[in-house]
C-alpha cells in the first residue's frame, strides 16, 4: 500500500518570508506523480504543483518550488515570499499507475498560517 | 480556463434520505473521480470511473453508493440511504486525456450535512 506522511500538522511564517513543508511517501513503484494541493478556508482543492517521478529536475511554479529526492522518497514544498493568501491547508498527494489504479493518496495535511 | 463544477454547494438532508451530488467534469477528460473529506480529516478516495464503468472503488464505496454518467457532460454520485457519518465534503475530480496517470483537477466540492 502507498502511504503519504506529512509530519508537520501546523506551521506559521511571517509575510514575505520563506517556508518549507515536508512530505515523505512510501512506494515500491517507479512510475508515479506527486502533487501539492492547497485547501483555503473555502475548502476547495487547488492544485499548486506537480512532479513526475521520472524527471530529475525539481518543478517550480512562480513562488512555489519542490525539492524532490526520489531515493529518500521525500517531496517538500517551498513557498517563497509568503503572502496572506497562502494561508491554507496544504496536502501532499501521490498517484501511480499500478494495476490500472489512478487514485490519489493524500497525506493528512499541514495547516499553514501566514502572519502579517 | 476549463474547470470542474459541482452542484449543489451545500446539501442538507435527513438520515435515510437519498441524495444525488452532481458534477460537470472538464469536457475532454476521460477519467472521473469522487473523493470525500470528513471535517478535519484527510481527503479519501471513493471511486474512479472510466469508459462508462467503475474502474476502482474503495472500501468506503459500499452498496449505498452509486455513480453514473447519464449524458456526455454530467457525472453523479448517489447515496441511497444517508447516514450521519456520510456528512462530509464530497469532491469530484477529472483528469486524463489518455492513460490515468496524470493531474486530477478538483471541483469546489459539495458539503453534505446529514441530520
Amino acid at each position: 500500500a502507498q502511504t503519504v506522511t506529512q509530519s508537520q500538522p501546523e506551521m506559521s511564517v511571517q509575510e514575505a518570508e520563506t517556508v518549507t513543508l515536508s512530505c515523505t511517501y512510501d512506494t515500491s513503484e517507479n512510475n508515479y506523480y506527486l502533487f501539492w494541493y492547497k485547501q483555503p478556508p473555502s475548502r476547495q482543492m487547488i492544485l499548486v504543483i506537480r512532479q513526475e517521478a521520472y524527471k530529475q529536475q525539481n518543478a517550480t511554479e512562480n513562488r512555489f518550488s519542490v525539492n524532490f529526492q526520489k531515493a529518500a522518497k521525500s517531496f517538500s514544498l517551498k513557498i517563497s515570499d509568503s503572502q496572506l493568501g497562502d494561508t491554507a491547508m496544504y496536502f501532499c498527494a501521490f498517484i501511480f499507475s499500478g494495476a490500472g489504479s489512478y487514485q490519489l493518496t493524500f497525506g493528512k495535511g499541514t495547516k499553514l498560517s501566514v502572519i502579517p | 480556463e476549463p474547470e470542474v463544477t459541482q452542484t449543489p454547494s451545500h446539501q442538507v438532508t435527513q438520515m435515510g434520505q437519498e441524495v444525488i451530488l452532481r458534477c460537470v467534469p472538464i469536457s475532454n477528460h476521460l477519467y472521473f473521480y469522487w473523493y470525500r473529506q470528513i471535517l478535519g480529516q484527510k481527503v479519501e478516495f471513493l471511486v474512479s470511473f472510466y469508459n462508462n464503468e467503475i474502474s476502482e472503488k474503495s472500501e468506503i464505496f459500499d452498496d449505498q453508493f452509486s455513480v453514473e454518467r447519464p449524458d456526455g457532460s454530467n457525472f453523479t454520485l448517489k447515496i441511497r440511504s444517508t447516514k450521519l457519518e456520510d456528512s462530509a465534503m464530497y469532491f469530484c475530480a477529472s483528469g486524463g486525456l489518455a492513460g490515468g496517470l496524470t493531474t486530477q483537477y478538483f471541483g469546489p466540492g459539495t458539503r453534505l450535512t446529514v441530520l
